[in-house]
């Protein structure tokens, strides 16, 4: 089955407002995880990743946080814009190349 | 630099018929593999290749292979196809496939009629 998996399936967030979207993995041995968004009609857009050996991460407008002792990651948009409307997956790369999606967040922003 | 390319965009088969899909990863990419994309069934493996040797499989029966190539190249066929194949096929490449981020094409989209 999935080793990862997201919280919801929907949110709904006013424009310049910050998200955050949620993310639970089952694998303990998991370490290297990849945030991915994807629009309609186009292929999951690589956002951001983060490494079990790190807590925290920080791109542009985004900042993705990891907590190993409970399993969960999560991605925070800040200041959303419409643009961000997407679906938000978070992912899990094993050690045999397969990457393990959650069922993903659909992000509507609302003007 | 040029992202992943799949070809073709849209395919559309009627069953038994069988398919070849074509994916060119990002240069310097030398992994590549293949997810199937559905309602239902989200994101799921496929297959993964680096120097023109498959490394690992998803849960897909034989109907489903690939090839990779020594431009890193890459295509997946499908034969005898059934309605149920109808879906997204996404490509998607990385520099060593286990330690760096995947960069995914646009996709194909299979519609078996």
């Amino acid at each position: 089955g999935e080793s990862v998996g997201l919280h919801l399936p929907t949110l709904s967030v006013q424009e310049g407002d910050n998200s955050i979207i949620n993310c639970a993995y089952s694998n303990s041995a998991s370490d290297y995880f990849i945030w991915y968004k994807q629009e309609s009609g186009k292929g999951p857009q690589f956002i951001i990743d983060i490494r079990s050996n790190m807590d925290k991460r920080q791109g542009q407008r985004v900042t993705v946080l990891l907590n190993k002792t409970v399993k969960h990651l999560s991605l925070q948009i800040a200041a959303t814009q419409p643009g961000d409307s997407a679906v938000y997956f978070c992912a899990d790369l094993s050690n045999d190349y397969k990457l393990s999606f959650g069922a993903g967040t659909t992000v509507t922003v609302r003007a | 630099k040029a992202g992943v390319t799949q070809t073709p965009r849209y395919l559309i088969k009627t069953r038994g018929q069988q398919v070849t899909l074509s994916c060119s990863p990002i240069s310097g990419h030398r992994s590549v593999s293949w997810y199937q994309q559905t309602p239902g069934q989200g994101l799921q493996f496929l297959f993964e290749y680096f120097s023109e040797t498959q490394r690992n499989k998803g849960n897909f029966p034989g109907r489903f292979s690939g090839r990779q190539f020594s431009n890193s190249r890459s295509e997946m066929n499908v034969s005898t196809l059934e309605l149920g194949d109808s879906a997204l096929y996404l490509c998607a490449s990385s520099f060593s496939g286990d330690n760096s981020p995947l960069h995914f094409g646009n996709g194909t989209r299979l519609t078996v009629t």
